[in-house]
């Protein structure tokens, strides 16, 4: 049971767009720590692809972009390929455990 | 171009130890934080360890202290963890990677990754 909460699995079609969430609590997000995200496609490595709540690292597309609000941070892909399926993890630091922590992660569909 | 290879993965049995490496080339080493972070068959990602960029600041999961130990030789730009008293369940890939600060501070996160190395523990 990860301390950051994902949605199991978002799904869309070609062209559209999808936001994934991850909840977190006043001992990590919402303690002002950043939120980073992560994807991994089949049989990769993952991937930094938002960092700092929503910076791009060079060469991620402007169709992934990162938002914060409050306790949570979110993740939003526009015009949704079918390169993009796989899987999405968010990333911060609780201070609780004194360490960083991942979300159980989020299996985007491509429909 | 950056680039992570880990190495020294296998099977090993319940109590058993390895150690891991990660050759790190395109990039000032020493400069950087380095992390391990591991993914079970099927799981999720968990961070196992963090070193700072001297190698005189280490930080490690609970699930893991006392029985990994992290370490860096900059003269040889390699990542390191020792691997000791191995359960089932530390069976993973396990993945090195790259910070963009000397000191692994609570907004760290993970640039550059390796493409991992399996450790099976059974018997």
């Amino acid at each position: 049971q990860s301390v950051l909460t994902q949605p199991p699995s978002v799904s869309g079609a070609p062209g559209q767009r999808v936001t994934i969430s991850c909840t977190g609590s006043n001992s990590n997000i919402g303690a002002d720590y950043a939120g980073h995200w992560y994807q991994q496609l089949p049989g990769k490595a993952p991937r930094l692809l938002i960092y700092a709540d929503n910076n791009r690292p060079s060469g991620v597309p402007d169709r992934f972009s990162g938002s914060k609000s409050g306790t949570s941070v979110s993740l939003a892909i526009t015009g949704l390929q079918a390169e993009d399926e796989g899987d999405y993890y968010c990333q911060s630091y609780d201070r609780s455990l004194s360490g960083w922590v991942f979300g159980g992660g989020t299996k985007l569909t491509v429909l | 171009e950056v680039q992570l290879l880990e190495s020294g993965g296998g099977l090993v049995q319940p109590g058993g130890s390895l150690r891991l490496s990660c050759a790190a080339s395109g990039f000032t080493f020493s400069s950087y934080a380095m992390t391990w972070v591991r993914q079970a068959p099927g799981k999720g990602l968990e961070w196992v360890s963090a070193i700072s960029g001297s190698g005189g600041r280490t930080y490690y999961a609970d699930s893991v202290k006392g029985r990994f130990t992290i370490s860096r030789d900059n003269s040889k730009n390699t990542l390191y963890l020792q691997v000791n008293s191995l359960r089932a369940e530390d069976t993973a890939v396990y993945y090195c990677a790259t910070s963009r600060d000397i000191l692994p501070g609570p907004n760290l996160y993970f640039y550059y990754w390796g493409q991992g190395t399996l450790v099976t523990v059974s018997s």
